[in-house]
């Protein structure tokens, strides 16, 4: 199955910092999803990203499935943008596996 | 569209006890995934449903693991004979079809003393 490596594996900002997060697959994938876990443990699914670019407020994310990799960039970031980010592709034909995370701490 | 709801949210148990955990999907998603949860990991994979059936279990889920979907509803998943590495986290996640994306619910947080 595919191995999936975030980075970085921590990351401290202070508010209003942009940040980019990485996201490398060991194979080709057809999907890609993004997660955010916040501090309570709820995981949120931020974007289903395949290919290309897509936005959401101050969150996007661009998948680039030729050379197996997604950024998720956090612009002017803020204190309750802090937790973990996931990202997950498929492996197989019905199970997702997720990276170790980019845990992010952003200071007042 | 309530979300996926999961009960109990924590439980503590101690070690060869069984425990029961339910899982109620967003309804009309007839997929649906169980995955573990320990500090500082990304969630692990469980097991897959599709509508009531099984479609693929994990290695991880050793023979004293079980998981149910009747009616292709909601799911649960035993353990039995719980060992102090099973405390984790467990998660429930769905979605309406293959490649779309996953809703988690909030989790079932398992302690074994």
């Amino acid at each position: 199955g595919i191995q999936v490596e975030q980075s970085p594996p921590d990351l401290i900002l202070q508010e209003g910092a942009n940040s980019t997060l990485r996201c490398n697959f060991s194979d080709s994938v057809n999907n890609l999803q993004w997660f955010h876990q916040n501090p309570w443990g709820q995981l949120i699914n931020l974007f289903y990203i395949p290919s290309g670019t897509k936005q959401n407020g101050r969150l996007s994310a661009t998948t680039v499935a030729t050379e197996r990799y997604s950024l998720l960039y956090i612009s002017s970031s803020q204190t309750t943008d802090s937790g973990v980010y996931f990202c997950a592709g498929p492996s197989g034909t019905y199970k997702y596996i997720f990276g170790t995370g980019t845990r992010l701490k952003v200071l007042a | 569209d309530t979300g996926v709801s999961q009960d109990p949210r924590h439980k503590i148990t101690k070690r060869g006890q069984n425990v029961t955990f339910r899982c109620d999907p967003i309804s009309e998603h007839n997929r649906l995934y169980w995955y573990r949860q320990t500090l500082g990991q990304g969630p692990e994979f469980l097991t897959y449903f599709q509508n009531e059936a099984q479609l693929e279990k994990s290695r991880l889920l050793s023979d004293r693991f079980s998981a149910e979907r009747p009616k292709g509803s909601f799911s649960t998943l035993e353990i039995q004979r719980t060992e102090q590495g099973d405390s984790a986290m467990y998660l429930c996640a769905s979605s309406p079809q293959d490649y779309s994306p996953l809703h988690f619910g909030n989790g079932t947080r398992l302690t074994v003393t």
